[in-house]
Parts: structure tokens; sequence; C-alpha cells
């Protein structure tokens, strides 16, 4: 069964540092999505893109954060300047299109930021 | 966005059958219903979703009230990997609104 793949899974940075989180959506599907989950908390949604810009974003995703599908396949999102509070779960999901399919999401990655 | 209530948990015993409900009574009508499980440190997996009528996959079945303020999830016989949270999440069907909103869920615990 198609997966989408994030790496890494786990990633240490200091407060300060950028950090870049990649994900490999399904290759047929047209939507791209990034939600964020913090520790004992509800899955958040962050962003959506499709056809190579952003289509809808969240109050949680503001000038620090930004995403890129730099080639065909891989779906990034970068974090400018890590904060403590950004310590978090993220994952990656993608779908052919909205409602009307299921989504899939990644195993997604621990950002922990120290 | 249509709000959900749903159970805060749930028990079953391993091989019988579980019923999950879910009340969307503010539920749009072009808004589909997905549900969504998340085990224990893993990503949101999607189970079913359905606009109006009742469906089935392999995974899971879904049926939806009449009047769509309601729906409830069917695992057919529970197993110790269906322990999970299970989201119930009104998805709106209109251009422009892509984001799934995850409420708390309800966490289903088999029992040997």
């Amino acid at each position: 069964e198609p997966e989408v793949t994030q790496t890494p899974s786990h990633q240490v940075t200091q407060m300060g540092q950028e950090v870049i989180l990649r994900c490999v959506p399904i290759s047929n599907h047209l939507y791209f999505y990034w939600y964020r989950q913090i520790l004992g908390q509800k899955v958040e949604f962050l962003v959506s893109f499709y056809n190579n810009e952003i289509s809808e974003k969240s109050e949680i995703f503001d000038d620090q954060f930004s995403v890129e599908r730099p080639d065909g396949s891989n779906f990034t999102l970068k974090i400018r300047s890590t904060k403590l509070e950004d310590s978090a779960m993220y994952f990656c999901a993608s779908s052919q299109r909205w409602a009307g399919h299921g989504y899939t999401f990644g195993s997604g990655t621990r950002l922990t930021v120290v | 966005d249509a709000k959900t209530t749903q159970p805060n948990s749930m028990e079953s015993n391993e091989e019988e059958p579980v019923h999950l409900p879910c009340n969307h009574s503010t539920i749009s009508g072009t808004d589909y219903i997905h549900w969504y499980r998340q085990l224990p440190s893993q990503g949101p997996e999607y189970v079913i979703h359905g606009l109006t009528s009742n469906v089935n996959n392999r995974m899971a079945s879904l049926a939806i009230a009449e009047d769509r303020k309601s729906s409830t999830l069917i695992l057919h016989r529970a197993t110790l990997r269906d322990a999970a949270v299970y989201y119930c999440i009104p998805a709106y069907s209109g251009a422009g609104s892509y984001q799934l909103t995850f409420g708390k869920g309800t966490k289903l615990s088999v029992i040997p």
C-alpha cells in the first residue's frame, strides 16, 4: 500500500536554529499538508499546498514557517528560527483531492527544540 | 466548521463488535464525514469516509443517520491492534478549505 514517508523520524535542534522536515507524498496525490501535535494535545492543521502554492494556512503558520515542493517528489516544511514551543510531532499528509478522498498521513517527525 | 461530539473513551472486548458514535448536528449538506484513528506514537490513519449512504471497506463500516446529524463507526471484530484514538471529522467539500479539524476523539481500549 502506498505510504507517505517522512524524514528524519526524530530531530533535536537548538533554539534559534533552522530545521527542514522532509516528506515524500504519495506519487499520484495532488494535495499536500502539514499538521503538528504537541505532546498530549490535539492534532493541529498548519498548511495545505496545491498546484505549487499554499491553499490555506492556520494562525500557527506564521512567517517563521515555509513550505516548498523543490522537485516532483519531495515536500518540505522549514522553520527558520526554532522556539521551544515548536517542539512537537510534525505530520505530513497527502490526498488525491480534499474531502471526497481519504488523506494519507506519514508517521511523523518528532522535533525537539532545546 | 461543524462541531462534533464523541465520547471521551470506550472499552470493548476483543473479537466483539464496537460501535463508535459521533454527533455532528451542525454539519452542512456538502460536508463529508471522515473517520481517522491514531495508534499510540503514530500518525493519524484514514479509516473511512462517506457523504449520505452507509459505507463499508476492509477496515470498518460507517453508518450515517438519515438527517446526517450523527454517524457511527462500526468495527466488526475488535482486535488489540484497534486500540487507538478515533476521530470523527466533517470535511468541507467546497473549494478553498482543505484542512481536517481534529478534536479530542474517542480513546478505544480493547480488552483481551
